[in-house]
């Protein structure tokens, strides 16, 4: 079973740039890579999905080298309400053929004043 | 358009019992997947359904099963409810399948006595 790595938490202040890495083997060919940010008790709420090079929206950005085997979110200028629970996810498909979708642990970021 | 929505909100059980908790897709998604997520863990993977079929199971016990509707909705059933079953059951759906953009309900709280 494939797993991914992420640091468990990281602290930045306001208007910092934050980077948050996720490692990932196995990555299944087709499969895209996505992040998502949750807030306590809430849902996983979509930041932005990638699946070579570079991806840019509103929010953030997402880096993936040539091998995937790895991605770093980068969240410019954060704000207290970035404070959050940061997850990447991607398919796996090690798993003697069924199709298993797996979160990394999480990164709880917290965005100091 | 409605995100995806998941009934009950909350729920209180005791153990032994059988829970069923239910999720309807946003319009148009035709994949539906479950995950459990234990108060301070990420979202561990339980079952995926596209086309009302199974593509993908998480390592969890037969005690839990799901299906898929034709109009795309999904329910989760829990069998002889153990207290360590108590977490936020998520649901999310895509289009067309895999890893790629999941939109999450709220989840429902399930706690066992």
């Amino acid at each position: 079973l494939a797993k991914t790595t992420q640091p468990i938490s990281m602290d930045s202040y306001e208007g910092q740039e934050v980077n948050i890495t996720c490692s990932h083997n196995n990555i299944a060919t087709n499969d895209y890579i996505t992040w998502y940010q949750q807030f306590p008790s809430q849902g996983p709420r979509f930041i932005i999905q990638g699946y070579k090079t570079k991806v840019t929206n509103e929010v953030a950005s997402l880096f993936i080298p040539a091998d995937r085997k790895s991605s770093t979110l980068s969240l410019p200028r954060v704000s207290l309400s970035d404070t959050a629970v940061y997850y990447c996810l991607v398919g796996d498909n090690s798993g003697a053929g069924s199709y298993q979708l797996t979160f990394g642990k999480g990164t709880k970021l917290s965005v100091i004043p | 358009d409605a995100g995806v929505t998941q009934s009950p909100t909350h729920l209180i059980k005791t153990r032994g019992q059988h829970v069923t908790l239910r999720c309807s897709p946003i319009s148009g998604h035709k994949s539906v997947s479950w995950y459990q997520q234990v108060l301070g863990q990420g979202p561990q993977f339980i079952f995926q359904y596209y086309e009302k079929e199974e593509r993908g199971r998480g390592n969890f016990p037969d005690r839990f099963s799901a299906r898929q509707f034709p109009n795309y909705s999904s329910e989760l059933n829990v069998n002889a409810l153990l207290l360590g079953d108590s977490a936020l059951y998520l649901c999310a759906s895509s289009y067309p399948r895999g890893a790629d953009t999941q939109y999450f309900g709220p989840g429902t709280r399930l706690t066992v006595l």
